[in-house]
């Protein structure tokens, strides 16, 4: 067990409709890094925040946003879900900015746009 | 941006034999390189991982080499044993820790 919580574990959903993935770091970390990981794509990087604040930003579509609230939980919307949005979304979390510091992965929300 | 490719896509190996994993990455910049290690229904896990400033680094069964000049590295695992049956992922840094990933190794282990 890594630490880091992500929920739901599995979501179905439908074309154009709207979802929320959400992230507990482990304790004490500041930094949550949202991936997708899909079969053609491979582990994509899509977005960074420390402490609250965005950090870096990948290949994150506009359709999709994310936020990190004071309590360090993180959530990624994801709007107008394509078919080619499904994807497995992993979180992960670290305790410092960026540089050197090991990464702890969740367990990943599966996601399929039907 | 950062390109790292990952090579074999899949690797079979008896058990006790060596399994060798090689990745190259595109920036120079990349400074910091880590291996993870996914199970089926699990998201991936840190096993070693190596920084620009070392050309080597063991531990136990496995390790990883990096040879900064032709910018690449690789992972090799000894004495293979069934639970080292997974997918493995290279990825590379510029410290900013935007990781970019290899596309993985489906690695078997036969008993």
């Amino acid at each position: 067990d890594s630490g880091v919580t992500q929920t739901p574990k599995h979501l179905i959903t439908a074309t154009g409709q709207r979802v929320t993935l959400r992230c507990s770091p482990r304790s004490g970390d500041l930094s949550v890094y949202w991936y997708q990981q899909s079969l053609d794509q491979g582990l994509q990087f899509l977005i960074q925040y420390y402490n609250g604040e965005e950090r870096a930003k990948g290949n994150i579509l506009e359709r999709f946003s994310a936020q990190q609230f004071p309590d360090l939980h993180s959530e990624l919307n994801l709007s107008s879900l394509e078919l080619g949005d499904s994807a497995l979304y992993f979180c992960a979390s670290s305790p410092r900015e960026g540089g050197y510091t090991e990464a702890f992965f969740g367990q990943g929300t599966r996601l399929t746009v039907v | 941006g950062e390109n790292v490719e990952q090579h074999p896509s899949t690797l079979s190996v008896q058990e006790g034999d060596s399994a060798v994993i090689k990745c190259t990455y595109s920036d120079s910049a990349s400074n910091y390189f880590p291996w993870y290690k996914q199970e089926l229904g699990k998201g991936p896990q840190l096993i070693i991982d190596i920084r620009s400033n070392v050309g080597e680094k063991k531990d136990q069964r496995i390790a990883v080499t990096l040879n900064k000049t032709a910018k690449h590295f690789s992972l090799h695992i000894t004495e293979t044993q069934p639970e080292d049956s997974a997918v493995y992922f290279c990825a590379a840094s510029i410290s900013d820790y935007k990781l970019s990933f290899g596309a993985g190794t489906t690695v078997t282990v036969r008993a």
